[in-house]
């Protein structure tokens, strides 16, 4: 069995700044990791993934995540952030044919 | 290519009567998902269709919840009848095989 954990449910910053989201998961088998976002009112994008080869992956628009299988992380990094960020973001787990999602973690960017 | 369509959009309907939301995946796919998001919590898998096979049922919370997907193409999750637990967006998402999932924008249902 897989699970998810996203360590904040909430991440307010300001424009510019640098920001992590937190996930750790737990699984007893391989697995994929992803993020995706949920912009307001729009449905789940894939935002980056890690299948496997380099541990760190990068998205189009700034973002990147680190596998890390010794600490069973991949946290989500920015090193600054914009106005259009604001969204909140999931971090997934896949191992077999399941998909297993954290709770989510709605960043907040202020000018 | 079109993506993931549900429908409809938005659903409130009073405890005890019966919503059909529907899921159109993205043409080709044979992998067909549903998850529930309720109250800003998790997004909890429901349950996975191979074709038109259900591959994965455990999450399906109760036997009030039937999904089909009829040919393999479109899926329907029904609940009958609805409880006041039930509320809270339905999302599907399709995918190929070992490929990441595409999700629709959801289904918002409310029981009141």
């Amino acid at each position: 069995a897989q699970s998810v954990t996203q360590l904040d449910s909430q991440v307010p910053v300001f424009e510019e700044a640098p920001v992590e989201l937190r996930c750790n998961y737990s699984s007893s088998v391989s697995v994929y990791l992803f993020w995706y976002v949920q912009y307001p009112n729009q449905g789940l994008q894939l935002l980056l993934k890690y299948l496997s080869g380099s541990t760190l992956v990068k998205s189009i628009n700034g973002f990147e995540a680190e596998f890390n299988k010794s600490q069973t992380s991949f946290h989500l990094r920015k090193p600054s952030v914009h106005i259009s960020d604001t969204a909140e973001y999931f971090c997934a787990v896949t191992g077999g044919f399941k998909t297993i999602f954290g709770a989510g973690t709605r960043l907040f960017v202020k000018a | 290519e079109a993506g993931v369509t549900q429908f409809p959009s938005h659903s409130v309907i009073e405890k005890g009567q019966t919503v059909t939301l529907r899921c159109d995946p993205i043409s080709g796919h044979d992998n067909l998902y549903w998850y529930r998001r309720v109250m800003g919590k998790e997004i909890k898998f429901l349950l996975h269709f191979v074709k038109e096979s259900k591959q994965d049922e455990s999450g399906m919370p109760n036997n009030r919840f039937l999904a089909e997907r009829t040919g393999g193409t479109y899926s329907t999750l029904k609940v009958q009848p609805a409880e006041l637990e039930d509320s809270g967006v339905y999302f599907c998402a399709s995918s190929q095989t070992n490929s990441p999932l595409h999700f629709g924008n959801g289904t918002r249902l409310t029981v009141t």
